[in-house]
C-alpha cells in the first residue's frame, strides 16, 4: 500500500542551529505533500504544503523540498526554536477525496 | 485565526457502550474527516465525508462506527459498541478543498475503553 517514512525518529539539535527532518515516500504518483507539527497533548498542525509541480516551497522559517526523482521530501527549520519542539509529520494526499497518510513522524527535541 | 474544536477533550467509557465523539469543523469548510492515533503510534485515517455522505472509509471503520452531520455545524463520530481496542486519541479534521488544500485538525477526543 501506500506509505510514507521518515529516516529519523528523533532528532536533537541546539537552538539557534538549522534543522532537517527527511521524509520518504512510495507512491509516484502523489502530487501533494503536507508537514504538520504535533505538540504534546494537541492535534497536528499545519506547517507548509508543496504540489508536485513545485521543487521548493518557503515559509516563515521553514522551507520544504521535493525530490520526485527520488521520491524524498525535507523540511528545513532556520534558526530552530525550544518552540519548534514537537513531533514532526510528513503527509501524503492519497487521493481528490484528500485521505492522508501519515508516517511514523520524527520527534525533534530542542536543547537550549 | 478559525479552527476545529472537539467535544470532550477526554471520554472514559465501559466496554459494550455507545459513545459519541462530536466536533465543529472550521465554518465555510465542505470536506470533514476523522482519524485516530493509538498510543504510539501513527495517525490512521478512518473516514472522510462530504456532501452528506461518506466519500471514502478505511478498514478501521466497520460497521460499529458510523458519522453525521446532523446540522449545519457539527460532525459527529458514533461507536455503537465499544471494544478495548478502541482506546486512542480521536481526531477530527476539516478541509475546504478535499485533496486540493490542506487539512485542519482539532485537539482531539482521548477515549479510554475499561
Amino acid at each position: 500500500g501506500e506509505s510514507v517514512g521518515l529516516h529519523l525518529p528523533t532528532l536533537s539539535v541546539q537552538e539557534g542551529d538549522n534543522s532537517i527532518i527527511n521524509c520518504a515516500y512510495s507512491n509516484s504518483a502523489s502530487d501533494y505533500f503536507i508537514w504538520y507539527k504535533q505538540e504534546s497533548g494537541k492535534g497536528p498542525q499545519f506547517i507548509i504544503d508543496i504540489r508536485s509541480n513545485m521543487d521548493k516551497r518557503q515559509g516563515q522559517r521553514v522551507t520544504v523540498l521535493l525530490n520526485k526523482t527520488v521520491k524524498h521530501l525535507s523540511l528545513q527549520i532556520a534558526a530552530t526554536q525550544p518552540g519548534d519542539s514537537a513531533v514532526y509529520f510528513c503527509v501524503m494526499i492519497y487521493n481528490q477525496g484528500g485521505k492522508l497518510i501519515f508516517g511514523q513522524g520524527t520527534e525533534l527535541s530542542v536543547k537550549p | 485565526e478559525p479552527e476545529v474544536t472537539q467535544t470532550p477533550s477526554h471520554q472514559v467509557t465501559q466496554m459494550g457502550q455507545e459513545v459519541i465523539l462530536r466536533c465543529v469543523p472550521i465554518s465555510n469548510h465542505l470536506y470533514f474527516y476523522w482519524y485516530r492515533q493509538i498510543l504510539g503510534q501513527k495517525v490512521e485515517f478512518l473516514v472522510s465525508f462530504y456532501n452528506n455522505e461518506i466519500s471514502e472509509k478505511s478498514e478501521i471503520f466497520d460497521d460499529q462506527f458510523s458519522v453525521e452531520r446532523p446540522d449545519g455545524s457539527n460532525f459527529t463520530l458514533k461507536i455503537r459498541s465499544t471494544k478495548l481496542e478502541d482506546s486512542a486519541m480521536y481526531f477530527c479534521a476539516s478541509s475546504g478543498g478535499g485533496g486540493r488544500q490542506p487539512q485542519h485538525f482539532g485537539d482531539g477526543t482521548r477515549l479510554s475503553i475499561l
